[in-house]
């Protein structure tokens, strides 16, 4: 199957810093997400982003399909942005989902 | 929209017990999904459906059964609880496409 790897595994930012997180993947995919684990524990969907680049407020996304890497930019880092960030590929019918280990970031104020 | 939701939201289980998680979604998706997250780590898969009536094993099936009896429902069942079960589960749901996965609140599960 597809392997997933994310750097650095942790990252110590100063509130206001800005930080890019690495999602290399194995194989061609067709699904390419971007997830915030909160301190409680709770998945959240930042982006679908199979190809492409895509900006949500402070956060933004970039996949080179081509050279199979996504980047999660994380600019003006606020303490709510701690937690873990996962990145998770999918390349075959049926969309199952393999996840990297993830980034363990802290914000300190 | 409710989304994805399971129940319990919590558990303990003695070696041995058995138990059901449910997992239900309201937004009419064909497949949905059953993963673990064991402490320190990404999810893995268990089983997952790409619709009514229809299961398959993922990367850690052993020791889960699931079924798919109605679209809008994926339940996983422990037959006997062994305390490498202990984890928690998070249900997901997605259209057929490649697209967004949606994901439930998680249960924990510890087994003593």
């Amino acid at each position: 199957g597809i392997q997933v790897e994310q750097s650095p595994p942790d990252l110590i930012l100063q509130e206001g810093a800005n930080s890019t997180l690495r999602c290399n993947f194995s194989d061609s995919v067709n699904n390419l997400q971007w997830f915030h684990q909160n301190p409680w524990g709770q998945l959240i969907n930042l982006f679908y982003i199979p190809s492409g680049t895509k900006q949500n407020g402070r956060l933004s996304a970039t996949t080179v399909a081509t050279e199979r890497y996504s980047l999660l930019y994380i600019s003006s880092s606020q303490t709510t942005d701690s937690g873990v960030y996962f990145c998770a590929a999918a390349k075959a019918a049926g969309n199952k989902l393999t996840f990297g280990g993830g980034t363990r970031v802290l914000v300190k104020p | 929209n409710a989304g994805v939701t399971q129940t319990p939201k919590f558990r303990v289980l003695k070696t041995g017990q058995s138990m059901t998680l449910l997992c239900a979604q309201d937004m009419n998706h064909e497949y949905m999904y059953w993963y673990r997250q064991d402490p320190g780590m990404g999810l893995r898969l268990i089983h997952y459906s790409v619709g009514e009536g229809t299961t398959a094993k993922g990367e850690v099936p052993d020791g889960y059964n699931v079924s798919r009896l109605k679209k809008q429902n994926f339940l996983l069942g422990l037959e006997s609880a062994a305390p490498s079960q202990t984890s928690v589960y998070f249900c997901a749901s997605t259209t057929g496409t490649p697209e967004t996965q949606y994901f439930g609140p998680g249960t924990r599960l510890l087994v003593l």
